[in-house]
């Protein structure tokens, strides 16, 4: 069974800071990790993902994240934040039933990222 | 369409009803997953279809949640005898198959039960 961890349910920088939002997880299975944001009144986007192969992962927006094995940890960064970036942030894991991946995927319980002037 | 639909946007019923949720996923996407947010919480899957059938229904919470798909493409979730706590936003993610990691995901429908 897999499981995630968001550390910090509210995260709040200051414009042109760096934002790290921290992700844990645990999965009996090499992880397929995920982050996505979610802005008010909106569905969820997929910001990046790591599968297989480089484990820094560059996504959309200027963030990305680094899948690191021994640390169980896939947290993401930006270098400057800016005022657009304030929305939720959800680390996931996917599932992997009898080997075959399929799409069930296991949350986080959301970062809200609050970006002041 | 372009991307994944989901009606009504917002549902608001009284305890004791029947609600039904519709989802249409991207047209020619194979899989599709409803996931449930209750506030503060995070995401909690509740079914998955691949095609018509419904190989992990592990999520759903009791037997008054069911969820259907025709033609492999809209999806329906009824909850049937609606509680309190069942009031959440739910949302529906389409992937192409359900070898392919990305899912894509709809805006959600947020249901009040009063």
């Amino acid at each position: 069974a897999q499981s995630v961890t968001q550390l910090g349910s509210h995260v709040s920088v200051s414009e042109g800071a760096l934002v790290l939002l921290r992700c844990n997880y645990s999965s009996s299975v090499p992880p397929y990790l995920f982050w996505y944001v979610q802005y008010p009144n909106q569905g969820l986007q997929l910001l990046l993902k790591y599968t297989t192969g480089a484990t820094l992962v560059k996504g959309i927006n200027g963030f990305e994240a680094e899948f690191k094995k021994s640390e169980t940890s896939f947290h993401l960064t930006k270098p400057s934040a800016h005022m657009s970036d304030a929305a939720e942030y959800f680390c996931a894991v996917l599932g992997n039933a009898g080997g075959t991946s399929y799409g069930k995927l296991t949350f986080g319980q959301g970062t809200i990222l609050t970006v002041h002037p | 369409g372009a991307g994944v639909s989901q009606s009504p946007s917002n549902k608001v019923t009284e305890k004791g009803k029947d609600v039904e949720l519709r989802c249409d996923p991207i047209s020619g996407h194979t899989a599709l997953y409803w996931y449930r947010q209750r506030l503060g919480q995070g995401l909690e899957f509740l079914i998955y279809f691949q095609g018509n059938s419904a190989p992990d229904k592990s999520g759903l919470p009791s037997d008054r949640f069911s969820a259907e798909r025709t033609g492999e493409s809209v999806s329906t979730l009824t909850i049937q005898r609606t509680q309190q706590e069942d009031s959440a936003v739910y949302l529906c993610a389409s992937s192409l198959d359900s070898r392919v990691v990305e899912q894509f995901f709809g805006p959600g429908t947020r249901l009040t039960v009063l």
